[in-house]
């Protein structure tokens, strides 16, 4: 099975903190991703990457920015958290390429962050 | 601009009966329709998926259908058990990434 490990379960921060959300996976995936998820507005996408080094802006990036410099580790970066910033955070993998089932997500069990 | 809408919230069900969620999307384009299952304190799993050359596709009591023509999808769970109370969340896969609806809460009442 594959294992996505997100390092912190809650964490409190205060405005204008530098935070760092840590995510691992076990399963050699090509693919990672950050999501946050708000009620009503389900998961938005922040940035994802395909490879090492590489990343790519998802829908909702601002304030946000990512760090893979292995292939298992993905980190998502607050610049300067704010209260707007108060979600949940999930980390996903997936495989590279088409599959008959798609390219599902396997997800972390999510980081609550609370900036006050 | 939301991709894909999941319009119902809630929904409540009986268990032993059929729950039919559903989920309307905007783009032609995606390759891909997925649905994932959350619970509390967890993060979502993958349910089951179809691809965009079918209308159908089914794996246990879990059946989700495609209706291009209408951008529409819907997974149905027959029987409902009271396991299968969760948020649902429908997302389309385009390239790589995928993009979720809001999801809905289902509650299967005994």
């Amino acid at each position: 099975d594959v294992k996505v490990t997100q390092s912190s379960r809650y964490l409190v921060k205060r405005t204008g903190e530098k935070v760092f959300l840590e995510c691992v996976q076990d399963m050699d995936h090509e693919n990672m991703f950050w999501y946050r998820q708000d009620p009503g507005l389900g998961l938005r996408l922040i940035y994802f990457s395909y490879d090492v080094k590489m990343k790519e802006k998802g829908d909702i990036p601002e304030g946000y920015s990512v760090s893979r410099e292995k292939k298992e580790r993905f980190s998502l970066i607050l610049e300067s958290a704010s209260t707007n910033q108060t979600s949940m955070y999930l980390c996903a993998s997936s495989i590279f390429g088409r599959r008959p089932e798609g390219s599902p997500l396997h997800f972390g069990n999510g980081t609550r962050l609370t900036v006050t | 601009d939301q991709q894909v809408k999941q319009n119902s919230p809630s929904l409540s069900v009986q268990e032993g009966r059929i729950s039919i969620l559903n989920c309307d999307y905007t783009n032609s384009m995606f390759d891909y329709f997925l649905w994932y299952k959350k619970y509390p304190a967890e993060g979502p799993t993958f349910l089951i998926s179809i691809s965009s050359i079918k209308d159908k596709n089914e794996d246990g009591r879990f059946t989700v259908f495609l209706n291009k023509s209408a951008k529409h999808l819907s997974l149905h769970i027959v029987p409902s058990q009271p396991g299968d109370s969760a948020v649902y969340f429908c997302a389309v896969q385009g390239a790589q990434k995928l993009v979720f609806g809001q999801g809905t809460r289902l509650t299967i009442n005994p």
